[in-house]
């Protein structure tokens, strides 16, 4: 496709189980980025990949949080057992190179995670 | 590390009025400064950028930026509001190769 896309649009799961969610990047876009957006929180960058490696996971908030990319495109983010506060729109995007000081980020759409 | 502050969550102008939404940056090196927009139910997209070129940036829909280094700003304006314009718009700062840091969004109204 033309842009970043992130699937599922919209999850709703149970407190404790585990969820996935996939960004396919714009097509040989190398940097790929995830943030999570909450309600009047803005956006909180989780994790940055060059490449299939992730030079910066300073964001990720706990070990129930990780994210792996294979072949430089496809991105996966894993959140194991599920907390309410885990709730938010996980937005994906992705940029020519990892530096963004001259580039530009596409975002995906988002996908709305809903824990019970 | 650097941060950004958006003043006001959420600011309320009529059609045709001036849109003027703050942005202050806090950033021990250089700059650059970005401001994104996002729709209803839509991914965020580039309005402008700053880059250490010029210091007013024009961007689309008729918004522009000026980065004044002395006050720490990159304010948003556009001299008349239009309808489509209501939606979040968020102010983003990076240095290097950091990733973007995003202020906490800023929700404008457009009222007829």
């Amino acid at each position: 496709g033309a842009g970043v896309s992130q699937s599922p649009s919209n999850k709703v799961t149970e407190k404790g189980k585990d969820v996935e969610l996939r960004c396919d990047p714009i097509s040989g876009h190398t940097a790929l980025y995830w943030y999570r957006q909450s309600l009047g929180q803005g956006l909180e960058f989780l994790i940055y990949f060059q490449g299939n490696s992730a030079p910066d996971k300073s964001g990720l908030p706990s070990d129930r949080f990780s994210a792996e990319r294979t072949g430089g495109s496809v991105s996966t983010l894993t959140i194991q057992r599920t907390q309410q506060e885990d709730s938010a729109v996980y937005l994906c995007a992705s940029s020519l190179r990892g530096t963004t000081n001259t580039g530009e980020l596409f975002f995906g759409e988002g996908s709305r995670l809903t824990v019970l | 590390a650097q941060s950004v502050t958006q003043l006001g969550s959420h600011v309320s102008v009529s059609e045709g009025a001036l849109v003027l939404l703050r942005c202050n940056y806090s950033s021990s090196v250089p700059p650059y400064l970005f401001w994104y927009v996002q729709y209803p139910n839509q991914g965020l997209q580039l309005l402008l950028k700053y880059t250490s070129a010029a210091t007013l940036v024009k961007g689309i829909n008729g918004f522009e930026a000026e980065f004044k280094k002395s006050e720490t700003s990159f304010h948003l304006t556009k001299p008349s509001a239009h309808m489509s314009d209501a939606a979040e718009y968020f102010c983003a700062v990076t240095t290097t190769s950091t990733p973007l840091v995003f202020g906490k969004g800023t929700r404008l109204s457009v009222i007829a």
